[in-house]
């Protein structure tokens, strides 16, 4: 499978600031997504992220809060912007290998702490 | 809309018995099905799924579940738990073709007591 790689794997954030989170892939893939595991809870579906075109977003999930990047095949960013602590959670970076049965693939997370 | 309950917040047996984390689904169409595992600060593992065929599948580390249609459930299950089996269990679903996502059950805590 992939070796997927996720920066930062933690980070202490103060309210009001954004940080970016790099998902790099070492092979390319179709389908990248993000999604959110806030504390406690299950995994949450952020967006898809599309090669050359804007991500497609879930419900109560919008590009300015969560705006993405997908360059490439092989890599994409999530950013979080104007950070609250209920922002706090673990971002995971989850690839699709183009298997006909579809099982993701996911990176490590990033835990992000708002203060 | 599709989904998947796992009942159980936590599960407790004794190293050497048999587990069973259990997980039902609610789908509109042919479901895939899948088992995942998060150890503490990693992220999701990859353990087993369920396309088509054998009603029985078997996964890695000795986990298997089975698939059962008429009760629409897939509970994961191991023979002979080991201490290092206690982690986090999530049962995942996706309803067509490859390139959607997985939704998830709220995850099911194992804790195998020596």
């Amino acid at each position: 499978s992939a070796v997927i790689s996720q920066k930062p794997s933690r980070d202490i954030c103060q309210r009001g600031t954004s940080l970016t989170i790099q998902c790099q892939v070492d092979s390319q893939v179709t389908m990248m997504f993000w999604y959110r595991q806030q504390p406690g809870q299950s995994l949450t579906l952020i967006a898809t992220a599309n090669q050359g075109s804007e991500a497609t977003y879930e419900s109560g999930f919008v590009i300015d809060k969560f705006p993405i990047s997908r360059p490439n095949l092989t890599f994409s960013t999530l950013t979080v912007s104007n950070m609250s602590p209920e922002d706090s959670s673990i971002y995971l970076c989850s690839v699709d290998e183009g298997t006909s049965t579809g099982e993701l693939f996911f990176g490590e997370g990033s835990r992000l702490t708002v203060l | 809309a599709q989904s998947v309950a796992q009942p159980e917040d936590q599960v407790n047996v004794a190293e050497g018995n048999p587990l069973t984390v259990k997980c039902t689904y609610s789908v509109s169409g042919n479901p895939y099905l899948f088992w995942y595992v998060q150890y503490p600060n990693r992220g999701l593992q990859f353990l087993l799924k369920y396309i088509t065929g054998d009603n029985l599948v078997k996964g890695s580390y000795g986990f298997e579940a089975e698939f059962n249609k008429s009760q629409t459930s897939f509970h994961l299950k191991k023979p002979s738990a080991l201490v290092s089996d206690s982690a986090l269990y999530f049962c995942a679903v996706r309803v067509g073709q490859a390139g959607t996502a997985l939704i998830f059950g709220k995850g099911t805590t194992l804790s195998v007591s020596s």
